[in-house]
């Protein structure tokens, strides 16, 4: 166990729908990422916040955001959704903003139908 | 730019025998590398990770690996396997704030 909390395990929407996927880091830790994990394009990065502020963009789709909230936790919004959206969506933390390891919650699988 | 290159997309060993996964990064500066492992249905644990120092590190499960310069790898050993082994192992680069993954080697483990 990680210490990394996401929620929920599983989502199963429409497409057209919006979703919120939810991370609770580490004890400790500031920086929240958020990764996808499809077969076609692997594990991906998406977007980092450290201490509320976002910090980092990797592939994100512009119907994609983030935010992290003044208790630290952080909520993945997915709107529009296409069924290509349909992966595997990790949460990671780490205590410091850069050059650290990340430590990784069990993710969200989200299924698009 | 970055990235991170496992050769073997698949590999089949018996069990007590040993181990080794291959990975090639490209980064112009000493890179931070990790090997992560996903065991099926399971989240990313961190195996072991190579900032500075001493090349050969050890990690958890009996894991080690060797950092080598010269050749841009970065290969992951054990010297006997187990059957709870089988799993994707991802080599990962970091930089500076995100992680690059390899595209993962899946390890299978006949008895």
């Amino acid at each position: 166990d990680s210490g990394v909390t996401q929620t929920p395990k599983h989502l199963i929407t429409a497409t057209g729908q919006r979703v919120t996927l939810r991370c609770s880091p580490r004890s400790g830790d500031l920086s929240v990422y958020w990764y996808q994990q499809s077969l076609d394009q692997g594990l991906q990065f998406l977007i980092q916040y450290y201490n509320g502020e976002e910090r980092a963009k990797g592939n994100i789709l512009e119907r994609f955001s983030a935010q992290q909230f003044p208790d630290l936790h952080s909520e993945l919004n997915l709107s529009s959704l296409e069924l290509g959206d349909s992966a595997l969506y990790f949460c990671a933390s780490s205590v410091a903003q850069a050059n650290t390891e990340q430590f990784f919650g069990p993710g969200t699988r989200l299924t698009v139908l | 730019a970055q990235s991170v290159t496992q050769p073997d997309i698949h590999i089949t060993v018996s069990e007590g025998a040993s181990l080794e996964l291959r990975c090639n990064y490209s980064y112009g500066a000493t890179p931070y590398l990790f090997w992560y492992v996903q065991s099926p249905g399971q989240g990313l644990q961190l195996l072991l990770k190579y900032f500075s120092g001493d090349t050969l590190v050890q990690g958890i499960k009996g894991f080690e690996a060797e950092f080598k310069r010269s050749q841009s790898s970065f290969n992951l050993r054990k010297p006997s396997v187990h059957w709870s082994d089988a799993a994707e192992y991802f080599c990962v680069s970091g930089g500076y704030n995100k992680l690059i993954f390899g595209a993962g080697t899946r390890l299978a483990v006949h008895p």
